[in-house]
């Protein structure tokens, strides 16, 4: 079963703006992961942000975490072409052995 | 890249059979891990291992087994093959412990006829 769901399923915007995707998970976590796919091929590691961390920085990519709603949300500034792709959240939890529960994913796409 | 390899890329082979797929992990790296992604489940864990040793189980068939050898490859086997068993396959590795961060192979794609 999933875990996560993202918000939205997919966002089309222009090349420049600001993309924001939102993840909600259900139960307790140690860790949140966002990921990124391209078409069919493999997860690209983005950034992780642990249970007790609110906001994270890494370049372009900016991740809030709200533990009390169990969510959290990735926004990607300065949005270009290459950043077309689905984007998943991934959460560890307390009881999960390290497995990784995915969302659904957004998929994003940057018009030119 | 992420340092995880994959062989093979494409596998394309017919219902009842058995295939194997091999997952080499980064340097360093003691846990494997494999997911299974389908259209209809979405990325759905299938199994861990750490050095050796079986962690844990998700959602994996009877009809598949997993191992990790002793140089830390690992490979999965899927055997009696159907057509729900079509998927990109794939193998994550990481060093366990508390970050937990896993980083993905480019996966297999196994399409069953």
């Amino acid at each position: 079963s999933q875990q996560g769901e993202e918000d939205p399923q997919a966002l089309s915007i222009q090349e420049g703006e600001n993309a924001t995707m939102n993840c909600s998970y259900k139960t307790s976590i140690n860790n949140l992961q966002w990921y990124r796919q391209n078409s069919g091929r493999g997860l690209v590691h983005l950034i992780l942000i642990r249970s007790n961390e609110r906001e994270k920085h890494s370049g372009r990519l900016r991740v809030t975490l709200d533990t009390s709603k169990k969510s959290s949300s990735l926004l990607i500034t300065a949005s270009r072409a290459a950043d077309t792709a689905s984007y998943f959240c991934a959460t560890d939890t307390i009881q999960g052995a390290q497995k990784l529960v995915f969302g659904q994913g957004t998929r994003l796409t940057i018009n030119p | 890249d992420s340092g995880v390899t994959q062989t093979p890329k494409h596998l394309i082979t017919a219902t009842g059979q058995r295939v194997t797929l091999r997952c080499s992990p980064r340097s360093g790296d003691l846990s494997v891990y494999w997911y299974q992604q389908s259209l209809d489940q979405g990325l759905q864990f299938l199994i861990h291992y750490y050095n050796g040793e079986e962690r844990a189980k998700g959602n994996i068939l009877e009809r598949f087994s997993a191992q990790q050898f002793p140089d830390l490859h690992s490979e999965l086997n899927l055997s009696s093959l159907e057509l729900g068993d079509s998927a990109l396959y794939f193998c994550a590795s990481g060093q366990a412990g508390g970050r937990n961060e896993q980083f993905f192979g480019p996966g297999t794609r196994l399409t069953v006829l």
